[in-house]
C-alpha cells in the first residue's frame, strides 16, 4: 500500500514569506507526527495529532509555527514569516493509535529560506 | 529526564567487517528503545525495537541490538557490513513520543 507522502519535496522561499507543508499519512493511521531535522542535528519533535486533535504541541519552536489536521487524514504545517534558521528537512510520520514506537516516515520536505 | 546518547557521530568500516553503533540511554524506568535507519534521500525506517521482552533483539537486514540494563546501553551490531548499509542510524527512546539521538553516519568502504 501507499506510504506517507509529503509535498513539496523541496521548497525554496524568501525570508519573511509564509510556507505550507503537506503530509498525507497512511490510510487508517490515526496518529500523525511532525519533526524537524536540521543539518548536523537529530530529529526534533514538533507536534503530534491523534485524529484531528493535537494533544502535544510542545515542540513547536515559536508562534510562527502552526499545524492542523482535517478529516483525521491530511495535515498541514504552516510557518509564517520564515527565517533562515527555519531551513531544515521537515518530516512527517504516522502510526496506528497507541503504537508510537512504530512510526512510518515520509520522505520529508527540504525547506530552504534565503 | 529520558534521553539517548549516540556516542559516535561517524563510523567507518570495510565491507565484510563487523559494525558497532553505540547508544546509551537515561531513564528512571524500563525504557522502550528503537533503532531507525535513514538512507540518503529516503524516509526513516524502523530497524528494530526493544519493549522489555527478550534483551537481544533482531531486526531487518541482519542487524541486532542488545539491551543491557547494567550498562544502560542498547548498541546496534551486525556481523558483516554490506555496502548497502551505508546510512544514518538513530537510536530512539519512546515515551508518548519518540526522542531521537543525534544520529551516527555509517560509511562502508569496499
Amino acid at each position: 500500500g501507499a506510504g506517507v507522502s509529503q509535498s513539496p519535496s523541496n521548497k525554496v522561499t524568501e525570508k519573511g514569506k509564509d510556507v505550507e507543508l503537506r503530509c498525507d499519512p497512511i490510510s487508517g493511521h490515526t496518529a500523525l507526527y511532525w519533526y524537524r531535522q536540521s543539518l548536523g542535528q537529530g530529529l526534533e519533535f514538533l507536534i503530534y495529532f491523534q485524529g484531528n486533535s493535537a494533544p502535544d504541541k510542545s515542540g513547536l519552536p515559536s508562534d510562527r509555527f502552526s499545524a492542523e489536521r482535517t478529516g483525521g487524514s491530511v495535515s498541514t504545517l504552516t510557518i509564517q514569516r520564515t527565517q533562515q534558521e527555519d531551513s531544515a528537512v521537515y518530516l512527517c510520520a504516522s502510526s496506528l493509535a497507541g503504537q508510537t514506537y512504530e512510526q512510518y516516515f515520509g520522505p520529508g520536505t527540504r525547506l530552504t529560506v534565503t | 529526564a529520558q534521553s539517548v546518547t549516540q556516542l559516535d557521530s561517524h563510523v567507518s568500516v570495510s565491507e565484510g567487517t563487523p559494525v558497532l553503533l553505540r547508544c546509551n540511554y537515561s531513564s528512571s524506568y524500563s525504557p522502550s528503545l528503537f533503532w531507525y535507519v535513514q538512507h540518503p534521500n529516503k524516509g526513516l525506517q524502523l530497524l528494530l525495537k526493544y519493549t522489555s521482552a527478550a534483551t537481544l533483539v533482531k531486526g531487518i537486514n541482519g542487524f541486532e541490538a542488545e539491551f543491557k540494563k547494567s550498562e544502560t546501553s542498547f548498541h546496534l551490531t551486525k556481523p558483516s557490513a554490506h555496502m548497502s548499509d551505508a546510512a544514518e542510524y538513530f537510536c530512539v527512546f519512546s515515551t508518548d513520543k519518540l526522542i531521537f539521538g543525534t544520529g551516527t553516519r555509517l560509511q562502508v568502504f569496499p
